[in-house]
């Protein structure tokens, strides 16, 4: 079965623009998350999305943000891009299963430069 | 605040060894821990996942515990391999959020 899908892997923005990222979770995968990896603060959790609905959402500005489809499919926006945002993004998928709590598996990350 | 570390941020072991890799936390009740494998400009792969009531999990040369008493995991893995040599991260959740809070790793290296 194919794994998480991100596109694209590499991306180059000047501070000010925005930029949209994408992911395909594993069929069948319903809860999508996403996280912000960097040298200085290492993996952050953004936000979660299930059944299109963000249902947590970590410590970030507004300038980030989301969306899932309904075929589970998940975008995440930065908006104003600042230098600081330079980072790997990352994308994970779950099983949802009521009673117990499953791993998460990642997407390959879209690495993102700002300057 | 909530905080999770990991003792160390480099381990050199020789292959053979076994690496053990420790992760603490504080001011949190987490329903589970997870051990992630991370490759270098690789997303993290999943190891293990222990539960709070649970003290160990094997998994091949992987061994896990937690202690909730020490706010503490430990990751063994026997018998080490140069293929062993990443970075690896432990990672909290409380059970009701889809939600990982990671620590920042400890990057292993299996010496020949």
């Amino acid at each position: 079965k194919a794994g998480v899908t991100q596109t694209p892997r590499y991306l180059i923005k000047t501070r000010g623009q925005q930029v949209t990222l994408s992911c395909s979770p594993i069929s069948g995968h319903r809860s999508v998350s996403w996280y912000q990896q960097t040298p200085g603060q290492g993996l952050q959790f953004l936000f979660e999305y299930f059944s299109e609905t963000q249902r947590n959402k970590g410590n970030f500005p507004g300038r980030f943000s989301g969306r899932q489809f309904s075929n589970s499919r998940s975008e995440m926006n930065v908006s104003t891009l600042e230098l600081g945002d330079s980072a790997l993004y990352l994308c994970a998928s779950s099983l949802d299963t009521q009673g117990g709590n499953t791993e998460a598996f990642f997407g390959q990350g879209t690495r993102l430069t700002v300057v | 605040s909530q905080k999770i570390e990991q003792n160390s941020e480099a381990l050199n072991i020789q292959e053979g060894k076994t690496a053990t890799l420790t992760c603490n936390y504080t001011n949190y009740s987490p329903a589970y821990l997870q051990w992630y494998r991370q490759d270098p400009g690789r997303g993290p792969v999943f190891l293990l996942l222990i539960r709070e009531n649970e003290k160990e999990k094997r998994k091949e040369r992987l061994k896990v515990t937690f202690d909730t008493t020490l706010k503490q995991s430990l990751f063994h893995i026997t018998a080490s391999q140069p293929a062993d040599s990443a970075t690896y991260l432990c990672a909290l959740e409380p059970g009701s959020a889809r939600q990982l809070t990671f620590g920042s790793g400890t990057q292993l290296t299996v010496l020949p």
